[in-house]
């Protein structure tokens, strides 16, 4: 079965300071990963995704992501908080046709 | 040009009521989804098309019926309208793998915003 987990509800960092989004999933075959940022009365937009040419993908932003198979995570990071990153941000797993969503984390960014 | 467009952005009706929202994607995918986003955010999937075809059919109330004219189209029609109805929707399309589309993200509308009164 193919499930995601996102560890945090919510995140608050300052303005300046890193980010870490974190997620785990589980999955019966190779997966697909992505991120997704929504930002207030916004859709969906893709952050990144993971397509297995390398295990460090670089999104949109500044956001990068790590694949560790042995851990089961895809964590989001970023060196930097902007306050334009305050958003949910949503974690996916793809296996076939299916797509399977994270709970969402929301990031806050403190001035 | 906007990828996948949904309309109305924003739908208030009454209970009781019969409601319709219309989904275009002009990707050239053959796979549309619509999922319902609830006041905290959890995005349930609700229906999948391929090629027209239903492919996904979660647990939903039959009071609410896909329509797929064409690959490009998926509307959602909603009859009897209730109060826990009231969400954000939103529209998405992808292509599938076994047609090219491995790795392929989704991509989704700006979602339409249903408010039963």
């Amino acid at each position: 079965a193919q499930s995601v987990t996102q560890l945090d509800s919510h995140v608050s960092v300052s303005e300046g300071t890193p980010v870490l989004l974190r997620c785990n999933y589980s999955s019966s075959y190779s997966p697909s990963l992505f991120w997704y940022v929504q930002h207030p009365n916004k859709g969906l937009q893709l952050l990144l995704k993971y397509t297995s040419a390398a295990t460090l993908v670089k999104g949109i932003n500044g956001f990068e992501a790590e694949f560790k198979k042995s851990e089961t995570s895809f964590h989001l990071t970023k060196p930097s908080a902007h306050m334009s990153d305050a958003a949910e941000y949503f974690c996916v797993v793809r296996t076939g046709n299916q797509f399977y969503f994270g709970t969402g984390t929301s990031l806050t960014v403190i001035p | 040009d906007t990828a996948v467009s949904q309309t109305p952005k924003y739908l208030v009706t009454q209970m009781g009521n019969d409601k319709s929202i219309k989904c275009e994607q002009n990707l050239g995918h053959d796979t549309m989804y619509w999922y319902k986003q609830d006041s905290k955010k959890f995005l349930k999937i609700m229906f999948s098309y391929n090629n027209k075809e239903l492919i996904i059919n979660e647990t939903v109330p039959n009071r609410f019926s896909p329509k797929s004219p064409d690959k490009a189209h998926l509307n959602l029609h909603i009859n009897s309208l209730e109060l826990g109805d009231s969400a954000v929707y939103f529209c998405a399309s992808s292509q599938l793998p076994r047609t090219g589309g491995i790795n392929n993200e989704q991509f989704f509308g700006p979602g339409t915003r249903l408010t039963v009164l």
